[in-house]
C-alpha cells in the first residue's frame, strides 16, 4: 500500500534563506510523486512531479525535488524563500492513477 | 477557460438531511475525484471515477455517494450528514495516465458545515 509521510509539519525561514521541506514515501511499485501548494483560502496548485523520469524535478517558482529511491524520498527545496512562498505544502504519491494519497502537509512560514 | 467548478462553495446544514455537491469540468477529462481535507490530516480521497459509470472508493468513503452519468459531472451526495462530515471538499479531475499520472486540476472548494 502507498503511503507518505511530511517529516515537519511547521518550517520557518527567513526570507532569503533557503527552504528545505521533507517528504518520504512508501510503495510497492515505482510510483509517481507530486508537490502541491495551498496558499491561505485558496485550492490546490500543482508546483511538480515525478514520473520515472529525470530524478531532479523542476517545478514553477523556482522549487525542485530531487527523488531518491534508495532513501524512498522526494524533499522540495528552494535556494530563497520570498514571503510570497508562505503557504501549505503537501507531497503526493500515486502508484497508479487517479488513486492519490497526500501527505498531512506542511506549513511554510517566510520571516521579512 | 479550462476549469473544475464546484456549488455551493460554501454550505452550512443539518444533521440528516440530504445534500449534493456539484462538480463539473469542461476539459473532456476521463478521471474524476473527491476529497475532503481536514486539519492536521492532508487530503484524503473519498471516491473516484475513471469513466462515465464507472466509480470506486477511496480511503474515506463511508457516509458518501457519487455518481457519473455524464463524463462532465461527479456530484458528491451526503445521503444523511452528520458532523463529523464537516469539512472542505475538494472536486478534481485529470487525463489518464496509467501508471504515470497526469496532473490533477482542482476544483475551488466546499466549505460544509454539519449542526
Amino acid at each position: 500500500a502507498q503511503s507518505v509521510t511530511q517529516l515537519d509539519s511547521h518550517v520557518s525561514v527567513s526570507e532569503g534563506t533557503p527552504v528545505l521541506l521533507r517528504c518520504n514515501y512508501s510503495s510497492s511499485y515505482s510510483p509517481s510523486l507530486f508537490w502541491y501548494v495551498q496558499h491561505p483560502n485558496k485550492g490546490l496548485q500543482l508546483l511538480l512531479k515525478y514520473t520515472s523520469a529525470a530524478t531532479l524535478v523542476k517545478g514553477i517558482n523556482g522549487f525542485e525535488a530531487e527523488f531518491k529511491k534508495s532513501e524512498t524520498s522526494f524533499h522540495l527545496t528552494k535556494p530563497s524563500a520570498h514571503m510570497s512562498d508562505a503557504a501549505e505544502y503537501f507531497c503526493v504519491v500515486s502508484e497508479w492513477s487517479p488513486a492519490m494519497r497526500f501527505g498531512a502537509g506542511t506549513r511554510l512560514t517566510v520571516k521579512p | 477557460e479550462a476549469q473544475v467548478t464546484q456549488n455551493p462553495r460554501y454550505l452550512i446544514t443539518v444533521t440528516g438531511k440530504k445534500l449534493t455537491v456539484t462538480c463539473s469540468q469542461n476539459m473532456n477529462h476521463e478521471y474524476m475525484s473527491w476529497y475532503r481535507q481536514d486539519p492536521g490530516l492532508g487530503l484524503r480521497q473519498i471516491y473516484y471515477s475513471m469513466n462515465v459509470e464507472v466509480t470506486d472508493k477511496g480511503d474515506v468513503p463511508e457516509g458518501y455517494k457519487v455518481s457519473r452519468k455524464e463524463k462532465r459531472n461527479f456530484p458528491l451526495i451526503l445521503e444523511s450528514p452528520s458532523p463529523n462530515q464537516t469539512s472542505l471538499y475538494f472536486c478534481a479531475s485529470s487525463f489518464p495516465g496509467g501508471r504515470s499520472t497526469d496532473t490533477q486540476y482542482f476544483g475551488p472548494g466546499t466549505r460544509l458545515t454539519v449542526l
